[in-house]
């Protein structure tokens, strides 16, 4: 069965230090999402990404966040300057579109700010 | 705001026994709704969608919706305890960006 792929599992990072945090989509999928889900609170959105572009920007994705699909396969998530809210499990989703299709998550990526 | 509510629990079911799960949504617009599994540290799986009022049967799985009084919920009969873990009711809202709205998920212990 197809996946989305995550890397790293877990980071630790200093504050104020940049991070970026790595998705491989399913391939034939179209759209792109990164949520987040900070320690016994719900999956909140961040941003969706369509046709290389944000289609959509939560108000957590401000501007120390960016998203980049550098190569027609990878997306990532830039965290400039880190702070120690930014802890959070982060996951990246794609789906191939259409209200009737849920996404496929990424395993998650663990960021700990310290 | 667009929210989606559920109970966070514990729900706490006997082996074998029906847990059900229920979610309300405040976005009359909201299109098509899924159930996702999340065990502790993992991330999400989808196990059930809906769009259209009445029940869905997947399995041991039931998914059932109700727009009109903007309710879904999720029955699972003879309940196992490897379906101990929180379940997330997401929701596609009016936006056509596909940006799924989660619930904070609720949590199911299945005794033996």
């Amino acid at each position: 069965e197809p996946e989305v792929t995550q890397t790293p599992s877990h980071q630790v990072t200093q504050m104020g230090q940049e991070v970026i945090l790595r998705c491989v989509p399913i391939s034939n999928h179209l759209y792109f999402y990164w949520y987040r889900q900070i320690l016994g609170q719900k999956v909140e959105f961040l941003v969706s990404f369509y046709n290389n572009e944000i289609s959509e920007k939560s108000e957590i994705f401000d501007d120390q966040f960016s998203v980049e699909r550098p190569d027609g396969s990878n997306f990532t998530l830039k965290i400039r300057s880190t702070k120690l809210e930014d802890s959070a499990m982060y996951f990246c989703a794609s789906t191939s579109g259409g209200v009737f299709y849920g996404y496929t998550f990424g395993s998650g990526t663990r960021l700990t700010v310290v | 705001q667009k929210e989606v509510e559920q109970n966070s629990g514990p729900l706490s079911v006997p082996e074998g026994a029906i847990a059900s799960l229920n979610c309300t949504y405040s976005d009359r617009g909201s299109q098509s709704f899924f159930w996702y599994r999340q065990y502790s540290g993992k991330s999400p799986e989808l196990i059930m969608s809906i769009y259209s009022n009445g029940d869905k049967e997947d399995g041991r799985f039931t998914a059932q919706l109700n727009k009109a009084s903007q309710y879904v919920s999720l029955l699972i009969r003879d309940s196992q305890p490897s379906d101990s873990a929180t379940y997330l009711c997401a929701v596609y809202g009016s936006s056509n960006t596909g940006k799924l709205i989660f619930g904070q998920g609720t949590t199911l212990q299945v005794k033996p």
